[in-house]
């Protein structure tokens, strides 16, 4: 079963733009994880954000948690044609061991 | 060493073979995962492993059988796959973390995965 939604399903900017990915999930959680997967290999962890925190930065990557809203977004300043690829958002419910992951944005930057 | 391999990279087999696929991590990670990902879609989690024994079956069918015979070895044993069972799989680990008390559910480490194609 999902938990996360993205927002917005695709993606496509030009080098340098900023790049927003919004994500909303169902249940409580005990932290949202953010990955990357460049197509059709594995997956690569960005920043992982607890769900008594609010902000969280990593390099060009800023990380927002708004646990009333159930939502979280990812934000790649000055993208690079090396972003291209698909995120995810993950969460893992409360009580629970299991990474449930949203549908993904696929973000294309175009150099 | 903070990769986890998985091998075969690609596999093809019939509905009636038998095969596995293989999952090594050297970081002392003592959860290890098993997804099913279908083309432009998310990962679907089918089995955990913490400790060595099986803690999570998403219900997954019984033609899938994992098995972790030590702390840095998965494997998924295959029979009698149906085509709809083409997908990548992916393994993955997690070092389980502690934040005081409480279990801490920390980021999970993924190989790159074997493309499965079933004829």
């Amino acid at each position: 079963s999902q938990q996360g939604e993205e927002d917005p399903q695709a993606l496509s900017i030009q080098e340098g733009e900023n790049a927003t990915m919004n994500c909303s999930y169902k249940t409580s959680i005990n932290n949202l994880q953010w990955y990357r997967q460049n197509s059709g290999r594995g997956l690569v962890h960005l920043i992982l954000i607890r769900s008594n925190e609010r902000e969280k930065h990593s390099g060009r990557l800023r990380v927002t948690l708004d646990t009333s809203k159930k939502s979280s977004s990812l934000l790649i300043t000055a993208s690079r044609a090396a972003d291209t690829a698909s995120y995810f958002c993950a969460t893992i419910p409360q009580g629970t061991e299991k990474l449930v992951f949203g549908k993904g944005t696929k973000l294309t930057v175009n150099p | 060493d903070t990769e986890v391999t998985q091998t075969p990279k690609h596999l093809v087999m019939g509905m009636t073979n038998k095969k596995s696929l293989k999952c090594e991590q050297h970081m002392g990670h003592r959860a290890m995962y098993w997804y099913k990902q279908k083309a432009k879609k998310p990962p679907e989690l089918m089995f955990v492993y913490s400790y060595e024994k099986l803690s999570i079956n998403e219900s997954v069918p019984s033609r899938f059988s994992p098995e972790c015979p030590n702390s840095s070895l998965l494997n998924l044993h295959l029979h009698a796959l149906q085509p709809e069972d083409s997908a990548l799989y992916l393994c993955a680990s997690r070092l389980r973390g502690w934040a005081g008390l409480e279990v801490f559910y920390n980021e999970q480490f993924f190989g790159p995965g074997t493309r499965l194609t079933v004829l």
